[in-house]
């Protein structure tokens, strides 16, 4: 069976500080993976999303990045983290395009930038 | 773009009664809605997905609609129980991205 991996679980960074946060894959290949952040309150929005090695689209231009270094290996990274880049940050991934299948989640990870 | 709304925001109901949760998207042109589920703190978990030629979708206790032409679902949840507490997000599939509703927090009271 397919498992989704997230960690760290809880993060605490000051501002300022570089990100990475990192998200693997298990029991499929050629996923397609996504990074999404949950703001209090607000639903999710897509941040980034891969179709394979190397190919990242961003949804939303910020100080975060995303890159794939390998087939079920999704990175999320800031070189320095601003206030709002605080919240719960979720990996998903898909067997194929979200318009037939659905998405599956991992446990996410908090982030709090003080 | 996508707009998706979640009414009621919150939802707080005795146990045993059902549970009628609404969404409502802007653009029609969907391939598919779903539902999720996410425990306080946890990811999501997904419910049901119903395709845009369908018009619902049934597992368990849980009944899900869908009017694509007016922009609406319904999520039904038959004879409450207090594990049933928990946010539930709509989520509609426009080609290669989901557009999610900001979510419908319910609790069953035991």
């Amino acid at each position: 069976s397919q498992t989704i991996h997230q960690w760290p679980a809880t993060l605490v960074q000051p501002v300022g500080s570089p990100l990475s946060l990192e998200c693997t894959v298990e029991g499929t290949s050629n996923p397609n993976l996504y990074w999404y952040r949950q703001a209090a309150g607000r639903g999710l929005q897509l941040l980034f999303y891969s179709v394979g090695i190397g190919q990242i689209s961003s949804e939303v231009p910020q100080n975060l990045s995303a890159s794939r270094p390998q087939d079920r290996q999704f990175i999320l990274s800031s070189k320095k983290l601003l206030l709002s880049d605080s919240g719960f940050y979720l990996c998903a991934w898909s067997i194929q395009a979200p318009s037939t299948d659905t998405q599956y989640f991992g446990p996410g990870t908090r982030l709090t930038v003080l | 773009k996508q707009e998706v709304t979640q009414i009621p925001a919150a939802l707080s109901v005795p146990e045993g009664e059902n549970l009628v949760l609404n969404c409502s998207f802007t653009d029609s042109a969907i391939y598919n809605l779903q539902w999720f589920r996410q425990d306080p703190g946890k990811g999501l978990t997904s419910l049901l997905l119903i395709q845009s030629s369908q018009r619902e979708q049934t597992s368990g206790r849980l009944n899900a609609s869908l009017d694509k032409s007016s922009g609406r679902s319904t999520l039904y949840i038959a004879a409450s129980q207090p594990g049933d507490s928990a946010t539930y997000l709509c989520a509609v599939s426009n080609d290669y991205k989901l557009s999610f509703g900001a979510g419908t927090t319910v609790t069953v009271r035991a």
